[in-house]
C-alpha cells in the first residue's frame, strides 16, 4: 500500500515571498503520478499541479513547481510571489500507473498542510 | 457545463437514521469516486465506480454502501447512521485515459452531522 507523509500541519508566508511545502511519499511502484490539490476556505478541492514519475523534468504550472526526487520519495511544491489567494489548505496525493480495468485510478491523500498567506 | 454536484449540501441526522448522498456529473466521465474528509486525516476513499452498474470498495468501506445505476451518478448510502460518519463527504470523476492520471474533478462536498 502506499502512503504519503505531510509532516508539517502548517506555514506561514508573506505576500510576494516563496514558501516550500514537503512532501514525501512510500511505494514499491515505478510508474505513477503525483498531484497537488489546493482547498481554499470554499472547500472546493482544485489540481494545481501533477507530475508522472516517468518523467524527470519537474513540473510547473505558472508561479507553482515541484521538486520531484524519485530515489528521495520526495515532492515538493514551491508557491511563488505568494498571494493572498493562496491561503488554503494543500494536499499531497498519489496515483499509481492505471491498469486497463482502471482498478489503479485511486489517489491516496496526505493529510495536508495550511498555507497561510500575511498581507 | 455545471461539472460535479452534490446534493445536499448540509445534512444533520441522528443515529440510526438512514439517508443518501447523490452525486452527479455532466463530463460524460467513466470513474466516479467518494471520499470522506475528517480533520487531520485527508481525504479517505470510501467507494469507488469505473463505470455504469459496477462498484468497488475504497479504504473505509464499511457502514456505506453505493450504487451507480447510470453513468452520470453515483450514490452513496448510509443504512444506520453513526456519529463517526460525521464527516465532509466528496464526490469526483476523472475520465480513464490511456494510462490513468487523469485529473479528478471533485463536487462542493456535503456535511454531514450525525448526532
Amino acid at each position: 500500500a502506499q502512503t504519503v507523509t505531510q509532516s508539517q500541519p502548517e506555514m506561514s508566508v508573506q505576500e510576494a515571498e516563496t514558501v516550500t511545502l514537503s512532501c514525501t511519499y512510500d511505494t514499491s511502484e515505478n510508474n505513477y503520478y503525483l498531484f497537488w490539490y489546493k482547498q481554499p476556505p470554499s472547500r472546493q478541492m482544485i489540481l494545481v499541479i501533477r507530475q508522472e514519475a516517468y518523467k524527470q523534468q519537474n513540473a510547473t504550472e505558472n508561479r507553482f513547481s515541484v521538486n520531484f526526487q524519485k530515489a528521495a520519495k520526495s515532492f515538493s511544491l514551491k508557491i511563488s510571489d505568494s498571494q493572498l489567494g493562496d491561503t488554503a489548505m494543500y494536499f499531497c496525493a498519489f496515483m499509481k500507473h492505471a491498469g486497463p480495468t482502471g482498478a489503479n485510478s485511486k489517489l491516496t491523500f496526505g493529510k495536508g498542510i495550511t498555507l497561510s498567506v500575511r498581507p | 457545463n455545471a461539472g460535479v454536484t452534490q446534493t445536499p449540501k448540509f445534512r444533520v441526522l441522528k443515529t440510526g437514521q438512514s439517508m443518501t448522498l447523490l452525486c452527479a456529473q455532466d463530463m460524460n466521465h467513466e470513474y466516479m469516486y467518494w471520499y470522506r474528509q475528517d480533520p487531520g486525516m485527508g481525504l479517505r476513499l470510501i467507494h469507488y465506480s469505473v463505470g455504469e452498474g459496477t462498484t468497488a470498495k475504497g479504504e473505509v468501506p464499511d457502514g456505506y454502501n453505493v450504487s451507480r445505476l447510470k453513468k452520470q451518478n453515483f450514490l452513496l448510502g448510509l443504512e444506520s447512521a453513526a456519529p463517526s460518519q460525521t464527516s465532509v463527504y466528496f464526490c469526483a470523476s476523472s475520465p480513464p485515459g490511456l494510462a490513468g492520471g487523469d485529473e479528478q474533478f471533485f463536487g462542493p462536498g456535503t456535511r454531514l452531522t450525525v448526532l
